[in-house]
């Protein structure tokens, strides 16, 4: 069936190290895929998008790329920050239940 | 510019007692829906519903209700409360959901006791 699997947390950096955080989907056909990020105590916020395949979603210097060859779409950041401390979930929309499917979350610690 | 509201934001109910989670949204999006959050599950959708007079279930629907009669609403109600709902519940919309995902209100933590 359709699901997202996630790399399991908390993941422990310090500040200025890089981070990657795997994602990989089980779907049919191409769906759009996102990165959305939990601050402690809020709602999820959108932090990224792919629409097709080879897409490179951005923001906040993050980053992930479509890969359809490989289901997969890996959240990247080149130096993390302490403020970057947060759940981060990916998930893809999944046209055969008009909804968002999610990963599990991951936590990221980031300390100083 | 509001976005996604939700109240109230905390509850606690006894075992048996009902209540309606309030959702409103001010982008004129047609899809909204909800979510629960669990621990170790990531989110799982309730119910959803594409446009007005329009609802459908989810991966998890027992024990609750939906009702879409304006663009802007979308309440959830909780028929008769059970520990296993306890749980943080978001609401979402989008304009449409494909390529735009979902924006989330900010949540409404429910304990049921």
């Amino acid at each position: 069936g359709n699901s997202v699997t996630q790399m399991e947390g908390p993941v422990t950096l310090s500040e200025e190290a890089f981070l990657t955080i795997n994602c990989t989907y089980t779907a049919t056909g191409y769906p759009s895929l996102f990165w959305y990020v939990q601050y402690p105590g809020e709602g999820l916020q959108l932090l990224l998008k792919a629409t097709k395949a080879d897409d490179k979603g951005s923001n906040k210097g993050f980053e992930a790329t479509y890969r359809k060859e490989t289901t997969s779409f890996h959240l990247e950041k080149g130096s993390v920050q302490v403020s970057d401390s947060a759940v981060y979930f990916c998930a893809f929309w999944n046209n055969a239940g008009n909804m968002l499917t999610f990963g599990g979350g991951t936590r990221l610690m980031v300390k100083p | 510019n509001a976005g996604v509201t939700q109240t109230p934001k905390f509850q606690v109910l006894k075992t048996g007692q009902s209540m309606t989670l309030q959702c409103a949204q001010d982008m004129n999006h047609e899809y909204m829906s909800w979510y629960r959050q669990d621990p170790g599950m990531g989110l799982r959708l309730i119910h959803y519903s594409v446009g007005a007079g329009i609802t459908d279930q989810g991966e998890v629907p027992n024990g609750y209700n939906v009702s879409r009669s304006t663009t802007e609403d979308f309440p959830l109600r909780l028929l008769s409360a059970a520990p296993s709902q306890t749980s943080v519940y978001f609401c979402a919309s989008s304009k449409s959901g494909t390529r735009n995902g979902y924006t989330f209100g900010s949540g409404t933590r429910l304990t049921v006791v």
